[in-house]
This record gives C-alpha cells, sequence and structure tokens, in this order.
C-alpha cells in the first residue's frame, strides 16, 4: 500500500544514546517533514524537506538532524537523546505544487528516553 | 508567527448535531488544510482549500476561508461518535513550512 513508513514504532532510549528514526514514502512525494507531539499537544516541526539534498529547520531543531539523499527516505536522528525528547514523532509527505490533497502522514515512533 | 489557531479547545455535542470550529491565522496563506487525528494515531489529511477559494465540500464536511479576515471554519454536519477526534489547521505561506496549531478537541456523545 502506497503510503509513509516509520519504524520503529516504539523505542527505548538511555539518556545520551543516539539512533536513526527511519521515514519512507513510495508516493514520489518531494516535500517531507518531521513533527514531534507531546501528550495532550498539538503538533511542533522538527525538521522539513523540499527536495532530494534540501533540508530546513523547523520550530524545534536543536538536538535533530536530518538530510535527505533520495526522494524516498527522510531519516531523522537524535544526536544523545534527552529525557526531553520523548514525544511520539510523525513524518509526512506531500505532493506539494498544484496538489488538492495535503500532507500524508505515519503512523508515528513512540520514543521514550529514560 | 505562521501558526494557525485553532478555535474552541475542545468541543463537546450530541450526537446528530453539527460542529463548527474555527482557524485563525495572521500571514497571507497559499493554501490551508484542515486534519483529523484519533486517539493514539497519525493526521489524517481531510481538505485542501487554496487562497482563491471560499467554500469546499468533502461528504459532511464544508470548509469556509475567509482571507480578508484571515479565518478558516470547518462544519462538521449529522456529527458522528466516529467524528471525536482532534482537528487541526495549518497553512502554508510560501516556504513550505506547515506549522500546527494545537487543534479542537471534539467529542461527539452517543
Amino acid at each position: 500500500n502506497a503510503g509513509v513508513t516509520q519504524t520503529p514504532k516504539f523505542q527505548v532510549l538511555k539518556t545520551g544514546q543516539s539512533m536513526t528514526l527511519q521515514c519512507a514514502q513510495d508516493m514520489n512525494h518531494e516535500y517531507m517533514s518531521w513533527y514531534r507531539q507531546d501528550p495532550g499537544m498539538g503538533l511542533r516541526l522538527i525538521h522539513y524537506s523540499v527536495g532530494a539534498g534540501i533540508t530546513d529547520q523547523g520550530e524545534v531543531p536543536n538536538g535533530y538532524n536530518v538530510s535527505r539523499s533520495t526522494t524516498e527516505d527522510f531519516p531523522l536522528r537524535l544526536l544523545s537523546a534527552a529525557p526531553s525528547q520523548t514525544s511520539v514523532y510523525f513524518c509526512a509527505s506531500w505532493a506539494g505544487g498544484r496538489a488538492t490533497y495535503g500532507y500524508t502522514f505515519g503512523s508515528g515512533t513512540r520514543l521514550t528516553v529514560v | 508567527s505562521q501558526q494557525g489557531e485553532e478555535d474552541p479547545q475542545a468541543l463537546s455535542i450530541q450526537e446528530g448535531e453539527n460542529a463548527t470550529m474555527n482557524c485563525s491565522y495572521k500571514t497571507s496563506i497559499n493554501n490551508l488544510q484542515w486534519y483529523r487525528q484519533n486517539s493514539g494515531r497519525g493526521l489524517v489529511h481531510l481538505i485542501l482549500i487554496r487562497s482563491n477559494e471560499r467554500e469546499k465540500h468533502s461528504g459532511r464536511l464544508r470548509v469556509t476561508l475567509d482571507t480578508s479576515k484571515k479565518s478558516s471554519s470547518l462544519l462538521i454536519t449529522a456529527s458522528r461518535a466516529a467524528d471525536t477526534a482532534s482537528y487541526f489547521c495549518t497553512h502554508h505561506s510560501g516556504t513550505y513550512k506547515y506549522i500546527f496549531g494545537t487543534g479542537t478537541r471534539l467529542k461527539v456523545l452517543a
């Protein structure tokens, strides 16, 4: 099925560990974004990309890195995990331009930092 | 800020009633989008409305856009228990940097 695939679905990290959250889409979308959502809150934009090789910072980029070497993949790297990064992370992609529909979201990665 | 602000923060209605939620923004927009999020799930796109459109429909959903007031509204008619969810708006004003508000939490009582 076409869509946005995020892995892993759940992860527990110790403070100071690093890891990469994977995101892949098979819809040939140019635009991809990473969001985090804390309990009872809205989504906050971490990083986004408007095409392969192009990334930019969102609202809360500190502690995270991204790269976009291919159209399909947009991994999010946590450099040194902190308890404040405990959250649900969503990846999303969008065709952009004249698309009549919006972002397609993945099902999320639930991250706990202890 | 490019953030859309939803209002009210929470809304509780009886099944069969209509639900209206609003979104205000501060900058000029290219398009505005509405999303639904069921508890613990990813967001699902509902409607995208462009700045030159005033109204769009999708099933029981109706979205209006008033660019002069920098506001949009989402109307859900004949609500069902399954419509219980959080609803978010977001917009893009040229940078493709979509920022979401805190949403409207809708509860439809059976």
